[in-house]
């Protein structure tokens, strides 16, 4: 089973870039059969999707982050990453990878906090 | 931007059947999924493509995707199951989008 487990700072500065890191183990991240995912939930707030990436490098992004977000692939780390740029408090949130497929999102990492604070 | 609008709480008595409706523009054209979501936790998917059900979610989860509203329905509601609700929306269009959130509470 493809899992993914994500990793980063969990404090980031005021108009900085918060960058997360989404390792996938138990298979290979290439596989044609999914699409990876960053979806966020600010504390005691519903979820947000910010994008997802296919295998085949296609990227997909939430219109309302769109001028800010990066999503990428290494597949020489089966790892795919997330990047923000120009961070406020509102994008406090706990950040969560995902595994998709059929327009759904099957499996989730457990989550990592990011606090957006001087 | 499209938008899908869920109650923000619903009840349901133990054993009883819980309904959570979530509303879009044209919804039933679309492919909808259903998340759990307990304290603490990451999401749980529990229903996708409108009516189906991944291995190891138990048969009392069902789904339903027609004219405006998809409705997830949870028969013998038992306590465990007291949780938010999230449904979320596809197609090539919309991408993805998630309502704002149903909270369970069973008593």
């Amino acid at each position: 089973q493809l899992q993914p487990q994500e990793s980063g700072p969990g404090l980031v500065k005021p108009s900085e870039t918060l960058s997360l890191t989404c390792t996938v183990s138990g298979g290979s991240i290439t596989s044609s059969s999914y699409y990876w995912g960053w979806i966020r939930q600010p504390p005691g707030k519903g979820l947000e999707w910010i994008g997802s990436i296919y295998y085949s490098g296609n990227t997909y992004y939430n219109p309302s982050l769109n001028s800010r977000v990066t999503i990428s692939v290494d597949t020489s780390k089966n790892q795919f990453s997330l990047k923000l740029r120009s961070v406020t408090a509102a994008d406090t949130a706990v950040y969560y990878c995902a595994r998709g497929r059929l327009g759904t999102y099957i499996s989730w990492g457990q989550g990592t906090l990011v606090t957006v604070s001087s | 931007s499209y938008e899908l609008t869920q109650p923000p709480s619903v009840s349901v008595s133990p054993g009883q059947t819980a309904s959570i409706t979530c509303s879009g523009d044209k919804l039933g054209e679309k492919y909808a999924s259903w998340y759990q979501q307990k304290p603490g936790q990451s999401p749980v998917l529990v229903i996708f493509q409108n009516t189906k059900r991944p291995s190891g979610i138990p048969e009392r989860f069902s789904g339903s995707n027609s004219g405006n509203t998809a409705t997830l329905t949870i028969s013998g509601t038992p306590a465990m199951d007291e949780a938010d609700y999230y449904c979320q929306a596809w197609d090539s269009s919309t991408v993805w989008v998630f309502g704002g959130g149903t909270k369970l509470t069973v008593l």
